[in-house]
């Protein structure tokens, strides 16, 4: 089965730091999505990447999946407190089923 | 759109007693599926659905069971509770037909068993 692993676990930046969340797959990704999850809340979908080489960005946030296609980088420049919360990447497996990764919980201090 | 919804919100059960966990989803998703989240392990998916009448099992199947007569709701069963069943699940939605499987998921249902 396919594992993922994401680096850092746990991270405390300074509000206006940039900052890198890492995802490795132990096999080739087909599809890499990033999601959100606020404290208490559910997740929402960030991006999707299924191309090596593919690099997204939405506001602050770019995401890119490395043109082996088993390592994803999210980056958040200038971070603000809104960017806290737990990011998790997910993958798919088959059949339409996902797997995560761990989570990394990002705080950002004003 | 309400998207998915998941109820109840929050629960408190003894070991051994019953009860259902309902998800709806208003987004004509043919995928269904029930996560759920315990601190530093992630998401590990319990049961998914393909379609009405169609289940799986996921990673974490045993204590849990599920259904699916409509396209629209995907209830998850507890039989006879377990501490270890102590959690916070997630039901999640996508349109695989689309060629991505983007989830919708609900807002979570934070299940404490004593």
């Amino acid at each position: 089965s396919q594992e993922l692993e994401q680096s850092p676990q746990s991270l405390i930046v300074q509000e206006g730091k940039n900052l890198t969340i890492n995802c490795t797959s132990s096999k080739t990704l087909y599809g890499l999505y990033w999601y959100k999850q606020k404290y208490g809340e559910g997740l929402i979908f960030l991006m999707m990447l299924q191309k090596g080489g593919e690099e997204k960005s939405h506001e602050k946030i770019t995401a890119k999946l490395d043109e082996k296609k088993q390592q994803s980088s999210l980056h958040i420049t200038a971070s603000q407190p809104s960017h806290a919360g737990i990011y998790l990447c997910g993958a798919d497996a088959n059949a339409g089923k996902s797997t995560f990764g761990d989570g990394t919980t990002l705080t950002v201090k004003p | 759109n309400a998207g998915v919804t998941q109820t109840p919100k929050f629960q408190v059960l003894k070991t051994g007693q019953s009860m259902t966990l309902q998800c709806a989803q208003d987004m004509n998703h043919e995928y269904m599926s029930w996560y759920r989240q315990d601190p530093g392990m992630g998401l590990r998916l319990i049961h998914y659905s393909v379609g009405a009448g169609i289940t799986d099992q996921g990673e974490v199947p045993n204590g849990y069971n599920v259904s699916r007569s409509t396209t629209e709701d995907f209830p998850l069963r507890l039989l006879s509770a377990a501490p270890s069943q102590t959690s916070v699940y997630f039901c999640a939605s996508s349109l695989v037909s689309s060629g991505a499987n983007v989830l919708t998921f609900g807002a979570g249902s934070r299940l404490t068993v004593l």
